[in-house]
């Protein structure tokens, strides 16, 4: 079974800061990792995603994340915040079987000026 | 926009009843999957179909069952509502042929938001 935790369940940003999103998984084989998005009153998007190769991953609006094997870990950076990037942000594994993805418990983020 | 497609957007009914959730895959997906959004519970997967057939079953209630029609059109149906089924409810496609480069990857819709009074 697969398991994905974010350590932080909201976090208080100021504008043009940067921040790192925690995501610590589990899984007993090899993974697939995501990071989505979702804005108030919308679904979710995909930010970024590792499927192999380069362990830093870049995806959209400056966004990036960093695979970690060793530690399990998949933490999600952008340089510099905006109220814009004021949603919620969901990390995600895929593992075995490729079946459904598991999230975390999701990372409120409320960028201030 | 996803290409997903979710109806009705906002659904207000009252303990005791039965509702249908609709789901309209991106074109080509050929798997859907059905996402219950709490407070409470974060987002829990509920079932997952492919190609008309079950495929994957997460924490789906026994009241709860779901079905994917021949044009790949999802239903999720919800019975003898209670106050806690009260949620968002997201559906998801995928290309998702397992062994075909399937990489997990998901399209979500906007979601149907269930009030249960």
């Amino acid at each position: 079974a697969q398991s994905v935790t974010q350590l932080d369940s909201q976090v208080p940003v100021f504008e043009e800061a940067p921040v790192e999103l925690r995501c610590n998984y589990s899984s007993s084989v090899s993974v697939y990792l995501f990071w989505y998005v979702q804005y108030p009153n919308q679904g979710l998007q995909l930010l970024l995603k590792y499927l192999s190769g380069s362990t830093l991953v870049k995806g959209i609006n400056g966004f990036e994340a960093e695979f970690n094997k060793s530690q399990t870990s998949f933490h999600l950076r952008k340089p510099s915040f905006h109220i814009s990037d004021t949603a919620e942000y969901f990390c995600a594994v895929s593992g075995a079987g490729r079946r459904a993805l598991t999230f975390g418990s999701g990372t409120r983020l409320q960028v201030q000026p | 926009d996803s290409g997903v497609t979710q109806t009705p957007k906002h659904l207000i009914t009252a303990t005791g009843q039965r509702v249908t959730l609709r789901c309209s895959p991106r074109s080509g997906d050929l798997s859907v999957y059905w996402y219950q959004q709490s407070l409470d519970q974060g987002l829990q997967f509920l079932i997952q179909y492919y190609n008309g057939e079950e495929r994957a079953k997460g924490n789906i209630l026994e009241r709860f069952s779901a079905q994917q029609f021949p044009d790949l059109h999802s239903e999720l149906n919800l019975s003898s509502l209670e106050l806690g089924d009260s949620a968002l409810y997201f559906c998801a496609s995928s290309v998702a042929a397992l062994g075909r480069g399937d990489t997990g990857e998901l399209f979500f819709g906007e979601g149907s938001r269930l009030t249960v009074l």
